[in-house]
């Protein structure tokens, strides 16, 4: 089955400096990779995804980034804010299969320092 | 204006009880789904129904049992309650069987 590994598991930043969030997939098939972001104590919330049929996609400060055949992809948060301190999580699954199994990575850690 | 909606918020119980946690979607979505994120903050599916019909069931133990009795509304019923059940359970809903999930605010339950 599918499994996702993420790195790094903590990151310090300082606020206004760039973030960067790596995951790698094992499963050649998927190709939904959505990531969500998690506050203490609050719920996940889906910021940004990319299908495999699109390399790079942009939402203001953020970005993903996909390699399909090296079978990884990326988060970057530009321009860091002490707002954007959560744990992130991507994921990875097959859009349109028979079951949204969303494989989630064990998450980061992002501490954006004022 | 709830979306997805989860009660109860906490709940502490003692070990060898029954309990459930209820889960409701407002978002007219006809996949919803049951998740487990543990003290590291390991993200895992439990599982997932789609139009009241169970399409994933993870390895988990048996004492887990989901229901849901409309598209609305999933439960989660657990028994016989062991430490290692503590954890925060996060319901989920999808319109389709893929696609962005929104997830409820999450019950976190302590066994003692």
């Amino acid at each position: 089955g599918e499994n996702v590994e993420q790195h790094p598991s903590t990151l310090s930043v300082q606020e206004g400096d760039s973030a960067v969030i790596k995951c790698t997939y094992s499963d050649s098939a998927s190709n939904y990779f959505p990531w969500y972001k998690q506050e203490l104590g609050k719920r996940p919330q889906l910021i940004i995804d990319i299908r495999s049929n699109v390399g790079e996609k942009k939402d203001q400060r953020i970005a993903v980034t996909l390699n399909k055949t090296a079978k990884h992809f990326s988060l970057h948060i530009t321009e860091t804010q002490p707002e954007d301190s959560a744990v992130y999580f991507c994921a990875a699954s097959l859009y349109g299969g028979a079951t949204n199994k969303l494989i989630f990575g064990t998450g980061t850690l992002l501490a954006v320092q004022p | 204006d709830t979306a997805v909606s989860q009660t109860p918020k906490y709940l502490v119980t003692q070990m060898g009880n029954d309990k459930s946690i209820k889960c409701e979607q407002n978002l007219g979505h006809d996949t919803m789904y049951w998740y487990k994120q543990d003290s590291k903050k390991f993200l895992k599916i439990m599982f997932s129904y789609n139009n009241k019909e169970l399409i994933i069931n993870e390895t988990v133990p048996n004492r887990f049992s989901p229901k849901s009795p409309d598209k609305a509304h999933l439960n989660l019923h657990i028994n016989s309650l062991e430490l290692g059940d503590s954890a925060v359970y996060f319901c989920a809903s999808s319109l389709l069987e893929w696609g962005e999930q929104f997830f409820g605010p999450g019950t976190r339950l302590t066994v003692l």
